[in-house]
């Protein structure tokens, strides 16, 4: 069963904090994907990467970076979190090449900077 | 990507059809119809996607209409567990598959 699995469904930061979300995929899947949601806003995506080592920008990536070291793994990094970036964090994650594939999403990390 | 328009909200009886329309006028000639769906409180599942014609799979049926400017997902007996925010994206095929999600139809199930 494809599965996608983010480490924590609750997290409580300070502001000022430097914050990791880790995903991670074993579907050996190309893509990755982070995503945030908030009420009104839909999904909005942050990063993606295509492979190992590589990521593209998404409609929001400011406040945000990313690491893929690895093929399943994908992090988001808040580098020094602020209380606007309260939010749901999705990852999901894709097959790659050419051909349209679906994405699987993780069940999400809510992340509340106090 | 075709940008997408879906109403806020709709609601539909338990055990009749629910009918969720999306237009994507400008939506260019490779671009997929994907539908999502996200109950509360989880991440997004896929439904069914389409290129031209229509699709059916065990969870619902899409319609595209010939000009593919439009389409409709079709759950053919709703229940009360399908009630959940139905997102309806349009995005190319192959390469790079950034996708941009709008912020759906809010689907309400009645008993």
């Amino acid at each position: 069963d494809v599965k996608v699995t983010q480490s924590s469904r609750y997290l409580v930061k300070r502001t000022g904090e430097k914050v990791f979300l880790e995903c991670v995929q074993d579907m050996d899947h190309e893509n990755m994907f982070w995503y945030r949601q908030d009420p009104g806003l839909g999904l909005r995506l942050i990063y993606f990467s295509y492979d190992v080592k590589m990521k593209e920008k998404g409609d929001i990536p400011e406040g945000y970076s990313v690491s893929r070291e690895k093929k399943e793994r994908f992090s988001l990094i808040l580098e020094s979190a602020s209380t606007n970036q309260t939010s749901m964090y999705l990852c999901a994650s894709s097959r790659g090449g050419r051909g349209s594939y679906e994405q699987y999403f993780g069940p999400g990390t809510r992340l509340t900077v106090t | 990507d075709a940008k997408t328009t879906q109403p806020t909200s709709m609601d539909c009886a338990e055990g009749r059809a629910a009918n969720l329309p999306c237009n994507h006028s400008t939506i260019s000639g490779n671009e997929y119809v994907y539908w999502y769906r996200q109950i509360h409180s989880q991440g997004p599942q896929y439904i069914i996607h389409g290129l031209k014609n229509n699709e059916t799979n065990e969870m619902a049926s899409l319609i595209i209409t010939e000009d593919r400017k439009s389409s409709t997902l079709i759950l053919p007996h709703a229940t009360l567990r399908d009630t959940a925010v139905y997102y309806c994206i349009a995005f190319l095929s192959g390469g790079y598959q950034k996708v941009t999600f709008g912020t759906g139809t809010k689907l309400q199930v009645i008993p």
